[in-house]
């Protein structure tokens, strides 16, 4: 059974602090990583993808990914209210062997403090 | 805007009583899912389409069908709804070829939220 693990949180920071998601997965063979951020009641946004070992950067988020060590995480820098929102990351298998498929972890709610 | 539009967004229905729901992209993506997300839970993929191939989850109960007539719309037609279906229901598009060693980026539509009584 592929999964997707993430910490359920919730996870507080105060405003403008960096906050940090973690993820890890079971299938060696995933190829595609994704982090979409969910708010109440809504349905999810995408806010990175990655899909080599190392860091992304977007504006103040970065991705990491270290495929050896099955680990994918979100940091969000200068953290603001509006960032508080349950953060899903999503793992794709690869298209030949794995289907299309994407595995959602069950989210890390975060909750940013004015 | 090219987009995934999902109606209605939000359905009650009685238990035991058929309900369709329904997703249209244009975004020209040649996959279609349909999720099922319960509060506080990750997103349940039911089943997708890669052009017209259906590909059902071993899990998906057999209350749940789905339909592709186009590359443009899909639907879930859920036969007889039970109190535990009560969700929100997200159809997702994304673009993919066989043989690709990655898959694109799933695009959600925003959702249908589905009430039982």
């Amino acid at each position: 059974q592929k999964e997707v693990e993430q910490n359920s949180g919730p996870l507080s920071v105060p405003e403008g602090a960096i906050a940090s998601l973690n993820c890890t997965y079971s299938d060696r063979v995933s190829q595609s990583f994704f982090w979409y951020r969910q708010y109440s009641g809504k349905s999810p946004e995408l806010i990175m993808s990655i899909y080599s070992n190392g860091d992304k950067e977007d504006g103040r988020f970065t991705a990491q990914l270290n495929k050896a060590s099955q680990y994918v995480s979100l940091l969000i820098r200068d953290s603001q209210p509006s960032d508080s929102a349950t953060y899903l990351c999503a793992v794709n298998g690869d298209g030949r062997t794995g289907g299309f498929k994407t595995i959602f972890g069950a989210g890390t709610r975060l909750f940013v403090k004015a | 805007d090219a987009m995934v539009i999902q109606n209605p967004r939000y359905q009650v229905t009685q238990f035991g009583k058929p309900v369709t729901l329904s997703c249209s992209q244009t975004l020209n993506h040649n996959v279609m899912y349909w999720y099922q997300q319960k509060s506080s839970q990750a997103p349940k993929l039911l089943f997708h389409y890669y052009d017209k191939d259906f590909n059902n989850e071993a899990d998906t109960p057999d209350n749940f069908q789905s339909r592709r007539p186009n590359t443009s719309f899909c639907f879930l037609d859920i036969r007889s709804p039970g109190l535990g279906d009560a969700a929100m229901y997200l159809c997702a598009t994304s673009r993919a070829s066989p043989g690709l060693a990655v898959t694109d980026t799933q695009y959600f539509g925003p959702g249908t939220r589905l009430t039982v009584l």
